[in-house]
Formats: C-alpha cells, sequence, structure tokens
C-alpha cells in the first residue's frame, strides 16, 4: 500500500522553538507539497517541490522554510515557533509530468505552540 | 489566483441524498478533484473530472460544467459513516500539478 508518512501525529513545542516536521513518500513520487488547515480558512499551501534540492513559496511561506535533500523525504521547519503557527500540517505528493493524478496525503501533524 | 467556493456546512437525513456544490474562478482550468476527510484524518481521494459531464462511482457521482465553473458531489443513499468534511479542489495547468482547495463543506448526516 502506498504511503505519506508524516513523523508525528501530535505535537507541542514553546514559542520560538525551531520545528521540524518530516515527511516521507514510497512511491517514487516527484511532487511533494506541505499545506496548513485551519477551520473556516481550508487548505492552505505553503511551500512546494518539484524535484530534490528545489523548492517554491506558496501562498503562505512566511515562518517557514523547506527542505529536500533526498527524493522521499520533504521537511518543513519552523525557525521560530509562534501561536499564531498552531495548525494541522499535511503533506502530499504525486507525480511529476503533465497528468498527475490528484495527491496522497500523509497523516497530518496537530502542532500546537504555547 | 484561484477562487473556490463551497458551502461551509450541510446537515442530512440517513439514507437520502444530498448534493455538495462548489464553484470556482481559474485560468488553465486542468481538473477538479473532490476529497473526504473524517475528522482529524488525511483527506482521501474520491473523483476526478476533467471533461463535462457526470462521473459514476457507487454511491458517489460527480458533475462538471466547465464553461460555467461548476461542479457537484452526489451522495445516494447516505449512511452515517459520510459525516465528513468534502473537499473541492482544482488544478490549473501553469502550476504543474499542484491543487487548490475550497475551504471545505461539512455534512452531518442525521438518523
Amino acid at each position: 500500500d502506498v504511503k505519506v508518512t508524516q513523523s508525528s501525529r501530535y505535537l507541542v513545542k514553546r514559542t520560538g522553538e525551531k520545528v521540524f516536521l518530516e515527511c516521507v513518500q514510497d512511491m517514487d513520487h516527484e511532487n511533494m507539497f506541505w499545506y496548513r488547515q485551519d477551520p473556516g480558512l481550508g487548505l492552505r499551501l505553503i511551500y512546494f517541490s518539484y524535484d530534490v534540492k528545489m523548492k517554491e513559496k506558496g501562498d503562505i511561506p512566511e515562518g517557514y522554510s523547506v527542505s529536500r535533500e533526498k527524493k522521499e523525504r520533504f521537511s518543513l521547519i519552523l525557525e521560530s515557533a509562534s501561536t499564531n503557527q498552531t495548525s494541522m500540517y499535511l503533506c502530499a505528493s504525486n507525480k511529476g509530468g503533465g497528468l498527475g493524478y490528484g495527491y496522497t496525503f500523509g497523516s497530518g501533524t496537530r502542532l500546537t505552540v504555547v | 489566483g484561484q477562487n473556490i467556493d463551497q458551502p461551509t456546512e450541510m446537515t442530512a437525513t440517513e439514507g437520502a441524498i444530498v448534493q455538495i456544490n462548489c464553484t470556482y474562478q481559474t485560468s488553465g482550468f486542468n481538473g477538479l478533484f473532490w476529497y473526504q476527510q473524517h475528522a482529524g484524518e488525511a483527506p482521501t481521494f474520491l473523483s476526478y473530472n476533467v471533461l463535462d459531464g457526470l462521473e459514476e462511482k457507487g454511491r458517489f457521482s460527480s458533475f462538471l460544467s466547465r464553461s460555467k465553473g461548476y461542479s457537484y458531489l452526489l451522495l445516494k443513499e447516505l449512511q452515517m459513516k459520510d459525516s465528513a468534511s468534502y473537499l473541492c479542489a482544482v488544478r490549473v495547468r501553469d502550476a504543474g500539478n499542484m491543487l487548490t482547495f475550497g475551504g471545505g463543506t461539512r455534512l452531518m448526516v442525521k438518523p
């Protein structure tokens, strides 16, 4: 069964901490994405990557950075966590090329910043 | 950019039929997806439309009209387990395979 795995289901961090959210996929997908999901706001794109060492800003990149050193792993980094970054974070991946067929999502990481 | 609208909440009765609408404004439209998301879980793929018309898959069907920028998800013979959020997402040609999501419709199925 194909999978996108997020390292933590729940995280609690303190304001100012550096936070790493890890995502690994085993489908040899080229594209990987990080979204955050908040009530009433839906899924908003933070960063995405079309290839190893490649990254592109999404709609709300401020306060975040990403790393893609290997094809299967896409990490989201909160440089200095703040309370407004409390959210559900979803990683997704899909195949590259013109006919990608939607996303496979990870189970999500619910991050609380106190 | 893209603008995707869907109702925030809907309520329906077990055994009934419900239609969840989605309207979008985008350039370079290249497909519309519906996802189901149960509370606290990841979204799962339900359907995909790129041409006009109805796609049927068991109790779920999805319709697309590209000229009207309109889609709906139809759920028949509703079951309690269908209580979930339903997300409409659009893919645009110039953005590779990236999807833009609507805010989601929370469906509550009552006995």
